[in-house]
């Protein structure tokens, strides 16, 4: 098994542009979500599905769509994107949404610096 | 809304000596997980508590859920370079799903 897979790994965007930092995992996990890491503020939610279909807000979801049309693919657009969205992303997978299970298997993140 | 406190932000530790890293929530936990991130990785799944007062070990590590269901606890034994990093501790919250505290940077002086 890949895992969770991510692509690009870094991205230069001028403000503006528009881009999608794409997902897949491989173990036919339900929940996914992904995340934002900014220095000194852990890891915040942006976005998070808990199966086809199904996805929702996270804590800081401005600026950002998603959808999952597959179980195994949940790509994550920017929209227009601003200086503010230089960050690094983190997309996961867990099995199940809640209780035992749902443990988060991480990617290796998309560095994404926006000028 | 819902918050996760961790506590110390970064630790300096002696190659040999121990480390603790505590997590403190505003609100009672269904679950806590904890998670380290090496340096330029990204964040690896360590252990899940859910019992009140319930402790786990998983080699030199020592995890610990508090009796209030509103802390925990990550203790380092003898710490080594292979430990460097930064841990978090994320709670789950049905409904509002997965909030991670902000880490703790721990590095390891040889």
């Amino acid at each position: 098994n890949a895992g969770v897979t991510q692509t690009p790994k870094f991205q230069v965007l001028k403000t503006g542009q528009s881009m999608t930092l794409q997902c897949a995992q491989d173990m036919n996990h339900e929940y996914m979500s992904w995340y934002r890491q900014d220095p000194g503020m852990g890891l915040r939610l942006i976005h998070y599905s808990v199966g086809a279909g199904i996805t929702d807000q996270g804590e800081v979801p401005n600026g950002y769509n998603v959808s999952r049309s597959t179980t195994e693919d949940f790509p994550l657009r920017l929209l227009s994107a601003a200086p503010s969205q230089t960050s690094v992303y983190f997309c996961a997978s867990s099995r199940v949404a809640g209780g035992p299970g749902n443990e988060q298997f991480f990617g290796p993140g998309t560095r994404l610096t926006v000028l | 809304g819902q918050q996760v406190m961790q506590i110390p932000q970064y630790q300096h530790v002696q190659e040999g000596e121990d480390f603790t890293t505590y997590c403190n929530s505003s609100t009672t936990l269904s679950n806590i997980q904890w998670y380290k991130q090496r340096p330029g990785g990204h964040p690896v799944f360590l252990i899940q508590l859910v019992k009140s007062g319930e402790v786990k070990k998983q080699k030199r590590l020592t995890f610990q859920f508090g009796e209030a269901k509103k802390n925990s606890s990550l203790h380092i034994t003898a710490t080594q370079t292979t430990d460097v990093g930064t841990y978090f501790c994320a709670e789950y919250n049905y409904g509002q799903n997965f909030v991670f505290g902000p880490g703790t940077r721990l590095s390891v002086l040889p």
